[in-house]
């Protein structure tokens, strides 16, 4: 099982904001490792949406957006979008699995 | 262009062996770790392990260990997943990625995927 938690489903009609909250814990998010975004269209591979907390990839619009306080992190979708129904999960490492990597729990993101 | 192919789709028994295959190009690929990620059917990404081409230096994740064994051929830019003896319960699709240095030490470059379906 995953040591960050994040929703299991978010939704919004379009043109709405939405956010996804991922919650860890002071061995991982809050020992001050980086939280990386990935968005899982259907049937796709997951694709870099967020990268170091706050950055993104070029291509990636605007409308996506991170952020990370504490124990926890967070990306905002702006101006929802029909294309935007995903799966999204961070990711981010932990110092009790030595330091490695750990994903999120995942969040499928519905637009109405 | 950054590109990891992998191998294709596996239909296997329990107890049977199975190594897939992640191959890299357009870039070094001795000089960036890749990792692999599991993700069984309708789940999320679970990270398994990582691999480190240039001198094969491999971290499993705890739940991974043992049950999978992480390797490369830098020669012909491949890393492979392997199992010995495999169960219905390894069903899955494998991912394997790039983890970047640009971004943040994300997993910035995906391969397709190689769905392994294990069944009597």
């Amino acid at each position: 099982q995953s040591v960050l938690t994040q929703p299991p489903s978010v939704s919004g009609a379009p043109g709405q904001r939405v956010t996804i909250s991922c919650t860890g814990s002071s061995s991982n998010i809050g020992a001050g490792y980086d939280v990386h975004w990935y968005q899982q269209l259907p049937g796709t591979a997951p694709k870099l949406l967020i990268y170091g907390n706050s950055n993104r990839p070029s291509g990636v619009p605007d409308r996506f957006s991170g952020s990370k306080s504490g124990t926890s992190a967070s990306l905002a979708i702006t101006g929802l979008q029909a294309e935007d129904e995903a799966d999204y999960y961070c990711q981010s490492y932990d110092s009790s699995l030595s330091g490695w990597g750990v994903f999120g729990t995942g969040t499928k993101v519905t637009v109405l | 262009e950054v590109q990891l192919v992998q191998s294709g789709a596996e239909v296997k028994k329990p107890g049977e062996s199975l190594k897939i295959s992640c191959k890299g190009s357009g870039y070094s690929f001795t000089s960036y770790w890749i990792g692999w990620v599991r993700q069984m059917p309708g789940k999320g990404l679970e990270w398994m392990g990582i691999i480190y081409p240039g001198d094969s230096d491999t971290r499993y994740s705890p739940s991974f260990q043992g049950q999978v064994t992480i390797s490369a051929d830098k020669s012909i830019s491949t890393a492979y997943l392997q199992w010995s003896s495999l169960k219905a319960s390894d069903t899955a699709m494998y991912y394997c990625a790039r983890r970047g240095y640009s971004y943040g030490l994300s997993f910035d470059y995906w391969g397709q995927g190689t769905l392994v379906t294990v069944s009597s």
